[in-house]
């Protein structure tokens, strides 16, 4: 497929565990996002790279998260020591274009931290 | 502070009839406007955009409005169709940013 694929589709983690979700973004997407979408809202922006430079990580919840796109292709985004106000649907998207413009989303992985 | 807001959660329209979704935005800076759909257990779904330059974009049976002094859009969907039932999001971005900042979204249940 075309689309930006995300790895694992469902997590679940005991509280304390560290996760790592991947995200392959669309072939040739400069730009690639992550958002974290909690029950009934809307996605929040986490992080965005630009290749392999992450050029805004402003809306990271902690220091317990952590992402990386060291090749400027496939993007791991980290969580560290998991809490359970992190369960959410964790979504990843990419863009052909430098901006924000149409950004194209993964499935997501929802996590849930028991 | 929710810079992007849907006020409405839910929206019911008969198959045939005109869907209007509503979305208003606090933020001045805010430069480019999109809106997405979403079915369960997917990602969100690009449908159209608009720059602040422009008050109108039209694709197909889908229309984004714009109206810069109330700092509102609006997304008409005509014909509606069973198919366009979904959860809708409205996103914004700012001049020099690159996120896009949404709204809490509205379902829209399109009915025979």
């Amino acid at each position: 497929g075309a689309g930006v694929s995300q790895s694992p589709r469902y997590k679940v983690a005991k509280r304390g565990q560290d996760v790592a979700l991947r995200c392959d973004p669309i072939s040739g997407h400069v730009s690639l996002f992550w958002y974290q979408q909690a029950l009934g809202q809307g996605p929040e922006f986490l992080t965005y790279f630009q290749n392999e430079a992450q050029l805004d990580k402003s809306g990271l919840p902690s220091d317990r998260f952590f992402a990386e796109r060291p090749e400027g292709s496939v993007s791991t985004l980290k969580i560290q020591r998991t809490q359970q106000e992190d369960s959410a649907v964790y979504l990843c998207a990419s863009s052909s274009r430098l901006g924000a413009y149409e950004q194209y989303f993964g499935p997501g992985t929802r996590l849930t931290v028991t | 502070d929710q810079q992007v807001k849907q006020n409405s959660p839910s929206l019911s329209v008969q198959e045939g009839r005109i869907s209007i979704l509503n979305c208003d935005y606090t933020n001045s800076m805010f430069d480019y406007f999109l809106w997405y759909k979403k079915y369960p257990a997917e990602g969100p779904t690009f449908l159209i955009s608009i720059s602040s330059i422009k008050d109108k974009n039209e694709d197909g049976r889908f229309t984004v409005f714009l109206n810069k002094s109330a700092k509102h859009l609006s997304l008409h969907i005509v014909p509606s169709q069973p198919g366009d039932s979904a959860v809708y999001f409205c996103a914004a971005s700012a001049r020099n940013t690159d996120k896009l900042i949404f709204g809490t979204g509205t379902r829209l249940q399109v009915f025979p």
